[in-house]
């Protein structure tokens, strides 16, 4: 089925090194993608979007990529701060459809100090 | 502040009880979601409305029910014949359904007993 995923359930990196966060999607009709972050107990926060029209998209400390070749999006976060420890997602919506947003299972990503 | 608001945000019921998990927002957005979160798992729609009186099933919304009075909000109740209630809850809107930024509430916690 079509889905949108996740490579890695749990990345660890040192502080002030730079994160990668990767996902995988599998339907060529989506056209809009958002990434997410989640801290434990809370709803997810909207980091930044990107649309099918772009490859890389830029916001404060972080990058999207979009590879539309591969289908393959991923969320780099510069110099990683302990305050970047959380689950991220990644999610698309299908213009195709009537709606919606498919999420991946999310990354936990630990900042090491 | 313009936001979306859940509440409350842990909730304990004893088995067989139908609960009502509310969500309002004030940011003038026609679409509103509701999701459910398991540990370990993406996001799953339970229900969706892109429009005040209109809504549709989502992934899983049996045991589930949802109104749409108001523009500003977006009730779930969990029925008693949801037969694994206990889980997190979180509820978003977004301007449409189509290719726009989903705002998340909170989330509301709820514990089944």
């Amino acid at each position: 089925g079509e889905s949108v995923g996740l490579h890695l359930p749990t990345l660890s990196v040192q502080e002030g090194d730079n994160s990668i966060i990767n996902c995988a999607y599998s339907n060529s009709a989506s056209d809009y993608f958002i990434w997410y972050k989640q801290e434990s107990g809370k709803g997810p926060q909207f980091i930044i979007d990107i649309r099918s029209n772009m490859d890389k998209r830029q916001g404060q400390r972080v990058t999207v990529l979009l590879n539309k070749t591969v289908k393959h999006l991923s969320l780099q976060i510069a110099a990683t701060q302990p305050g970047d420890s959380a689950v991220y997602f990644c999610a698309e919506n299908r213009a195709s459809g009537t709606y919606k947003y498919i999420f991946g299972t999310g990354t936990r990503l630990k900042v090491l100090a | 502040d313009g936001g979306i608001t859940q509440s409350p945000k842990y909730l304990f019921r004893k088995e067989g009880q139908n609960v009502t998990l509310s969500c309002e927002q004030n940011l003038n957005h026609d679409a509103m979601y509701w999701y459910r979160q398991d540990p370990g798992q993406g996001l799953r729609l339970i229900y969706y409305s892109q429009i005040v009186n209109d809504f549709q099933k989502g992934d899983i919304a049996e045991g589930y029910s949802v109104s749409r009075e108001k523009k500003e909000s977006f009730p779930l109740t969990v029925t008693s014949a949801q037969k694994n209630p206990t889980a997190f809850y979180l509820c978003a809107s977004s301007i449409d359904l189509k290719g726009t930024e989903a705002f998340f509430g909170q989330g509301t916690r709820l514990t089944v007993v």
